[in-house]
């Protein structure tokens, strides 16, 4: 069974440190990662995906399968980046995302 | 395309009482999901769709809740009777199995209040 651990809840930083939001997977086969992203009175929305290898808003995530990790980093934090976001693993082909718990990222200014 | 629309955006009620919550996708998506979203829990899937057809409803948390697809353009997600455990954000979101970049879209969701 595929499963997504996002460890913490709530995340709060300062604005111009550094964030990371962790994300471990457990599947055994090659697994699609996406970070999803839920901004105040706003609908869920992609953020990335690893697949893609891009920079959203300057969030980037590395697909790590030794660690199982799909962390998702961002160098300088804005007041903006606070959000809920998750992270999803898709197994192969099937379209249908697993999501972790969620984690809260406030960004004080 | 206006995205999926969800009705209502808000619901109050009085445990007991039967919800009714809808849906439509985004026209030409093949799929439909229905998510809970709370505090304690997170995002969980209750059942999807495809192509009309329920394929999971395995996340469904008891025979209270229901939920039908009767055509492609609308699902409706149906808790008869409430309880006030049901209180959370029901989202629904719709994707297609077409190009791999797709992914999923979601509604606004449906604030459900069960007093």
């Amino acid at each position: 069974a595929q499963r997504v651990t996002q460890p913490e809840k709530l995340l709060s930083v300062f604005k111009g440190a550094p964030v990371e939001l962790k994300c471990n997977y457990s599947y055994s086969g090659s697994p699609e990662l996406f970070w999803y992203v839920q901004y105040s009175r706003q609908r869920l929305q992609l953020l990335l995906r690893h697949i893609s290898r891009e920079s959203i808003k300057g969030f980037t995530a590395d697909l790590n399968k030794g660690e199982t990790s799909f962390h998702l980093k961002k160098p300088f934090a804005q007041e903006e980046d606070s959000a809920m976001y998750y992270c999803a693993l898709e197994s192969g082909g099937s379209y249908i995302p697993t999501f972790g718990r969620g984690t809260s990222l406030i960004v004080h200014p | 395309d206006a995205g999926v629309i969800q009705s209502p955006r808000h619901e109050v009620t009085e445990m007991g009482q039967e919800v009714t919550l809808r849906c439509k996708p985004i026209s030409g998506h093949d799929y439909l999901f229905w998510y809970r979203q709370t505090m304690m829990r997170g995002l969980e899937l209750l059942i999807y769709f495809n192509n009309n057809v329920p394929i999971d409803d395995s996340g469904m948390p008891e025979d209270r809740f229901s939920a039908k697809m009767p055509n492609a353009s609308f699902s409706t997600l149906k808790i008869q009777p409430s309880e006030p455990r049901d209180s959370a954000v029901y989202f629904c979101a719709s994707s297609s199995q077409g190009a791999r970049e797709e992914t999923q879209y979601f509604g606004p969701g449906t604030r459900l209040l069960v007093l």
